[in-house]
């Protein structure tokens, strides 16, 4: 079974351009996130899809930042204009269903680690 | 203050050796707790998950909670240079789906 993918892998801009994001959750699983890792800081959450509607997005910093999962499948994230400050690698996870369990953990994506310059 | 506080380490143990990760948190609501392994340009990949206090084991790793201490531990026994990894903990409220990391720590087992 293929394990949750993030396309790119990396990607340097610079400050004000815009950067889209993209990850494709594990086949069946409903439930999709998105966190971020700044430099030397722990991982935070952004947001939560349960199949195409945001379920909880507090964790997104503005509104320069847009996420969308049209369909339920894959999910976009999109950065415009890009800062600085939006440097660091951006992590996508997925569940079966919500809530926690060991069945219904969150299985998470290798990351796009973004530099913006 | 930070949700959730983990030492970051670097910590370097020879072979065999023992190993003690811990994490402490100030939320009282969380009740569920992970922790994740992630190697170099990897994403993090579950390694234990515990439901409120108690101990879990699976193979050479142990989990255990103290939540009256808000205290977190992985014992990772006989380690191994595969070891040599990334952990990190997370932890999650009753009735939320929003996971807390830790800042994670480095760990190197010396052959």
């Amino acid at each position: 079974e293929a394990g949750v993918t993030q396309f790119p892998s990396h990607s340097v801009i610079e400050k004000g351009q815009t950067v889209t994001l993209r990850c494709d959750p594990i086949s069946g699983h409903d439930n999709l996130y998105w966190y971020r890792r700044v430099m030397g800081k722990e991982i935070k959450f952004l947001l939560h899809f349960v199949k195409e509607s945001k379920q909880d997005e507090s964790g997104m910093p503005n509104n320069r930042f847009l996420a969308e999962r049209t369909g339920g499948t894959y999910s976009t994230l999109k950065v415009q204009p890009a800062e600085l400050e939006d440097s660091g690698v951006y992590f996508c996870a997925s569940s079966q269903v919500p809530g926690l369990g060991l069945s219904k953990t969150q299985y998470f994506g290798p990351g796009t680690r973004l530099l913006v310059l | 203050q930070k949700e959730v506080e983990q030492d970051p380490g670097p910590l370097s143990v020879p072979e065999g050796a023992i190993v003690s990760l811990n994490c402490t948190y100030s939320n009282s609501a969380f009740q569920y707790f992970m922790w994740y392994r992630q190697y170099s340009r990897k994403g993090p990949e579950l390694l234990m998950y515990t439901y409120s206090s108690g101990n879990k084991e699976d193979g050479r790793f142990t989990a255990q909670v103290d939540k009256s201490s808000k205290y977190i531990s992985l014992f990772i026994r006989d380690s191994q240079p595969s070891d040599s990894a990334t952990y990190l903990c997370a932890m999650s409220a009753n009735t939320g789906n929003q996971f807390y990391f830790g800042t994670g720590t480095s760990l190197t087992v010396i052959p």
